[in-house]
């Protein structure tokens, strides 16, 4: 079965500030990744994805990921933080093959703090 | 284009009483649909699942039962609440052809007193 870790609940960090987002998944077999954004009381949107083709995946705010196979990692990135990218960020996985019984395993999110 | 509606948004209701929370997905036919509760620094528990009309699978024994009475309407109902059902519960679809990525709605916050 798959599973996704994100090891970090909380990351603080400065206004125009670089972040990592950390995001590890475990899986014997080929997967699809993705980030969501969970602002406050909303649902969640769907930041990014990768399916195949190119390892490096970028959102149209910023954000980029890349998917790793050899680390089984799929971090989130942006060179410049905005006070507006304040929100929880899920990881989440689903295998690549199969039919309609196929489920997305999220992470426990991580609440990215982004302060003036 | 697609859209998925969840109502009520906020609910406050004492423990006993029935619940009903409801989802539609508007824009596409057959979906694959979902209910999720999330709970304080517990990330997403995925709850029940429906592939369509009247099918729905359970993920975890829990008091709350799922119903898909049409294609693009789900239902998440108790009978008696408790507190541990407290929490924000998402709908959410996606399409049944190929694996890919969830669409959800707002989310309804469940309140048991």
């Amino acid at each position: 079965a798959q599973s996704v870790t994100q090891l970090d609940s909380q990351v603080p960090v400065f206004e125009e500030a670089p972040v990592e987002l950390r995001c590890n998944y475990s899986s014997s077999v080929s997967v699809y990744l993705f980030w969501y954004v969970q602002y406050p009381n909303q649902g969640l949107q769907l930041l990014l994805k990768y399916l195949s083709g190119s390892t490096l995946v970028e959102s149209i705010n910023g954000f980029e990921a890349e998917f790793n196979k050899s680390q089984t990692s799929f971090h989130l990135r942006k060179p410049s933080v905005h006070i507006s990218d304040t929100a929880e960020y899920f990881c989440a996985v689903t295998l690549s093959y199969g039919g309609a019984t196929n489920k997305l395993i999220f992470g426990t999110g991580t609440l990215l703090a982004v302060q003036p | 284009s697609q859209t998925i509606h969840q109502w009520p948004a906020t609910l406050v209701q004492p423990v006993g009483s029935p619940l009903s929370l409801e989802c539609t997905v508007e824009g596409t036919s057959n979906p694959n649909l979902y209910w999720y509760r999330q709970a304080a620094g517990r990330g997403l528990q995925l709850l029940f699942y429906s592939v369509g009309i009247g099918q729905i699978s359970s993920e975890v024994p829990q008091n709350l039962s799922a119903s898909r009475p049409q294609d693009r309407q789900f239902i998440l109902s108790s009978k008696k609440l408790l507190l541990s059902d407290s929490g924000f519960y998402l709908c959410a679809w996606r399409s049944g052809l190929a694996p890919g990525e969830l669409f959800f709605g707002e989310g309804s916050r469940l309140t048991v007193l």
